[in-house]
């Protein structure tokens, strides 16, 4: 079956430590994307990867980063600088060569503090 | 810049009731328009899209046509059931690699 997968679904950061969260796709995507999900503000974005090695700021990267090594793949780190990291993490893929495709996404991490 | 607006909610109805879920947004030349559905704790699905003016994209008795005119994309369901109660999502696209813009969400609550 084709599609993208985050894992994991649940994850417990501690103060002053660094997680990362997975996503990895199999549907041959060139574009993916990174979005926080928080009540009452929709989806905003984190950061995006139009092709591997190559990546963009979204409208809230601070305290985030990205690597995209691989085309299958599109980590997210969240730093200790990101102050308010609780939330609902969803990962999109889209095929970036066609105009206005769909974005499909994955399942979801959430982020708990500790 | 693009921008789509929908109303939070929630909106609670009772099963077999009409519904409507309203989307109005700003963009500029051609976007697409897309409803994506959230249910509890997943990710989200597209439920249906629009790619020109006065398209109508359907799936599962959900409605929504694009009109230009007015710059809406309305949700319509004839009757809907308990198992439509989910976040839907209203978004555009504009093209190339810019990014797709989503609206707030807007919480469907059915009640038997």
């Amino acid at each position: 079956d084709g599609g993208i997968t985050q894992s994991p679904k649940y994850l417990f950061r501690k103060e002053g430590q660094n997680v990362t969260l997975s996503c990895e796709q199999n549907l041959n995507h060139d574009a993916m994307y990174w979005y926080r999900q928080d009540p009452g503000q929709g989806l905003r974005l984190i950061y995006y990867s139009q092709i591997v090695n190559d990546f963009q700021k979204g409208d809230i990267a601070e305290g985030y980063s990205v690597s995209r090594e691989k085309k299958e793949s599109f980590p997210l780190t969240v730093t200790s600088a990101q102050k308010n990291p609780t939330a609902f993490y969803l990962c999109a893929s889209r095929d970036g060569t066609v105009q206005q495709e769909t974005q499909y996404f994955g399942p979801g991490t959430r982020l708990l503090v500790l | 810049g693009n921008s789509v607006t929908q109303m939070e909610g929630p909106v609670t109805l009772s099963e077999e009731a009409f519904l409507t879920i309203n989307c109005t947004y700003t963009a500029t030349g051609y976007p697409s328009l897309f409803w994506y559905v959230q249910y509890p704790g997943e990710g989200l699905q597209l439920l249906l899209k629009a790619t020109k003016a006065d398209d109508k994209g359907s799936n599962k008795g959900f409605e929504a046509t694009y009109r230009k005119e007015t710059t809406s994309f309305h949700l319509e369901k004839g009757s809907v059931q308990v198992s439509d109660s989910a976040v839907y999502f209203c978004a555009l696209d504009s093209g190339g690699y810019q990014k797709v813009t989503f609206g707030i969400g807007t919480k469907l609550q059915v009640i038997p």
